[in-house]
C-alpha cells in the first residue's frame, strides 16, 4: 500500500513569498489533516477534511494560509506571504475516518521543510 | 499550563536498557491515548494506542495510562538502536472532541 505523498520534500523562500504544498493521502482515505511541525514541537493540526468539505480549521491562520482539497482526494496548503515565523515542517496525514476507532490510525508524509528567510 | 506536557529530553541509554518515556496532561476529557515514533525527517508513525486507563503491551512495548493522575507511558524493553528517535505522545477527547494534541516529543538515542 502507498503510503501519504507530499511535494516538495524542501523549499527555501523570502519572506513576503508564497508558497504551496501539495498531498496525496492513502487510497480510500476519506479524511486529510494538515499539521506545522516547529523545530522542537510537537504537530499542531492546521486543518482537517473529511472528503472535500473543511471539518476544523481553527487553528489556521486564515489571513496568509489557505487549503483546498478539490474532489475529496489531493490537497495543497498555500501561504501568502510568508512569514519568518512560519519556517517549519508541513505534515499531511490521512485517515479512513476522522473520528471514532479511526482517529488515532492517522498515515504521516514525510513532510515539506520550509525555511523562511 | 499546557495541555500536554512531555520531558524534550534528551534522553540517552545503552543499548538492553529498559527505557521509561512520560506526559502528563490537564484535560480530563482525553480518552485517546496514543504514542508515535518519529524518525529524522520522516513524519510521525503511530507505535501505540490506549482507549481509557490500563496497560497495553505489543512486543518489546509498553503503554500505561493512570487517568487518576493524568499521566501516562512507554515503556521499551530490550532497547535496541534501532529505537533512536523522537517519540511523542499524543491524546484526543474522542467524539466532537476528535482533534489530536500532541506532546514537544522526547529525543531518543540508544548507543551500542
Amino acid at each position: 500500500e502507498a503510503g501519504v505523498a507530499q511535494s516538495p520534500r524542501y523549499k527555501i523562500i523570502e519572506k513576503r513569498q508564497s508558497v504551496a504544498f501539495w498531498c496525496n493521502p492513502i487510497s480510500g482515505h476519506a479524511t486529510l489533516y494538515w499539521y506545522q511541525q516547529i523545530l522542537g514541537q510537537g504537530p499542531k493540526l492546521l486543518i482537517q477534511f473529511q472528503n472535500n468539505g473543511v471539518v476544523d480549521d481553527s487553528q489556521l491562520p486564515k489571513d496568509r494560509f489557505s487549503a483546498e482539497r478539490l474532489k475529496g482526494v489531493d490537497s495543497t496548503l498555500k501561504i501568502q506571504p510568508a512569514k519568518l515565523e512560519d519556517s517549519a515542517v508541513y505534515l499531511c496525514a490521512s485517515s479512513l475516518a476522522g473520528s471514532g476507532v479511526f482517529l488515532y490510525e492517522q498515515y504521516f508524509g514525510p513532510g515539506t521543510r520550509l525555511t523562511v528567510t | 499550563q499546557k495541555e500536554v506536557e512531555q520531558d524534550p529530553g534528551p534522553l540517552s541509554v545503552p543499548e538492553g536498557a529498559i527505557v521509561s518515556l512520560n506526559c502528563t496532561y490537564s484535560n480530563s476529557a482525553f480518552q485517546y491515548f496514543m504514542w508515535y515514533r518519529q524518525y529524522s525527517r520522516k513524519g510521525p508513525e503511530l507505535l501505540m494506542y490506549t482507549y481509557s486507563s490500563g496497560n497495553k503491551e505489543d512486543g518489546r512495548f509498553t503503554a500505561q495510562v493512570d487517568k487518576s493522575s493524568k499521566y501516562i507511558s512507554l515503556f521499551i524493553r530490550d532497547s535496541q538502536p534501532s529505537d533512536s528517535a523522537t517519540y511523542l505522545c499524543a491524546m484526543s477527547g474522542g467524539g466532537s472532541n476528535y482533534k489530536l494534541t500532541f506532546g514537544k516529543g522526547t529525543l531518543l538515542t540508544v548507543n551500542p
